[in-house]
């Protein structure tokens, strides 16, 4: 079976500051990660994905996530961080079938600090 | 143009009545899901349907009940509404070979 663990579920940081939010799956295959991101009161807005390739994918609005195999980790960074990026961060596993399950973690708020 | 789009948006209702969502996507997508993310924002997956034939249910109560009249269209009628089921729903849809998904707005239910 598949999961997503998202270890912290609060992050506070400073406007300018470095952020990086933790992700670690299980899955039996080599998995297709997403990040996504739910600002207050809105749906969910992909960030990026990993397929397969390059373990370095970019995304919008300034994110990058590194697939670590070894580690089973996907975790999100952004080099400087804005206001407008506090959200509720949701990271999620899936497989390429027709059924299509994706599995999301418990999600990670972000908090961002004047 | 609206990818995913949810009606009604938000939805108050007593106890015991029976409610429908409706959702509807204009990406040619094969597969649509209903979500359910509780009070504390986590989000779980209830149904999926691809090609109008259910894929997946997660033990969700038969009072649950989707409906999928066309590709476009995934419907959730729920019957004999539960405080327990105030929540915020989100419709999704994407295509069969690729694994991205696109969420509708949410409907927000208030069962009091």
């Amino acid at each position: 079976a598949q999961s997503v663990t998202q270890p912290d579920i609060h992050i506070t940081v400073s406007e300018g500051a470095s952020l990086e939010l933790r992700c670690n799956y299980s899955y039996g295959a080599t998995p297709y990660l997403f990040w996504y991101v739910q600002s207050p009161g809105q749906g969910l807005q992909l960030l990026l994905k990993y397929f397969s390739g390059d373990t370095l994918v970019q995304g919008i609005k300034g994110f990058e996530a590194e697939f670590k195999r070894s580690q089973s980790s996907f975790n999100l960074r952004k080099p400087s961080v804005h206001w407008s990026d506090a959200a509720e961060y949701f990271c999620a596993v899936g497989a390429n079938t027709n059924a299509g399950k994706s599995t999301f973690g418990d999600g990670t708020t972000l908090t961002v600090k004047p | 143009d609206t990818a995913v789009s949810q009606t009604p948006k938000y939805l108050v209702t007593q106890m015991g009545n029976d409610k429908s969502i409706k959702c509807e996507q204009n990406l040619g997508h094969d597969t649509m899901y209903w979500y359910k993310q509780d009070s504390k924002k986590f989000l779980k997956i209830m149904f999926s349907y691809n090609n109008k034939e259910l894929i997946i249910n997660e033990t969700v109560p038969n009072r649950f009940s989707p409906k999928s009249p066309d590709k476009a269209h995934l419907n959730l009628h729920i019957n004999s509404l539960e405080l327990g089921d105030s929540a915020v729903y989100f419709c999704a849809s994407r295509q069969a070979t690729r694994e991205t998904q696109y969420f509708g707005p949410g409907t927000r239910l208030l069962v009091l």
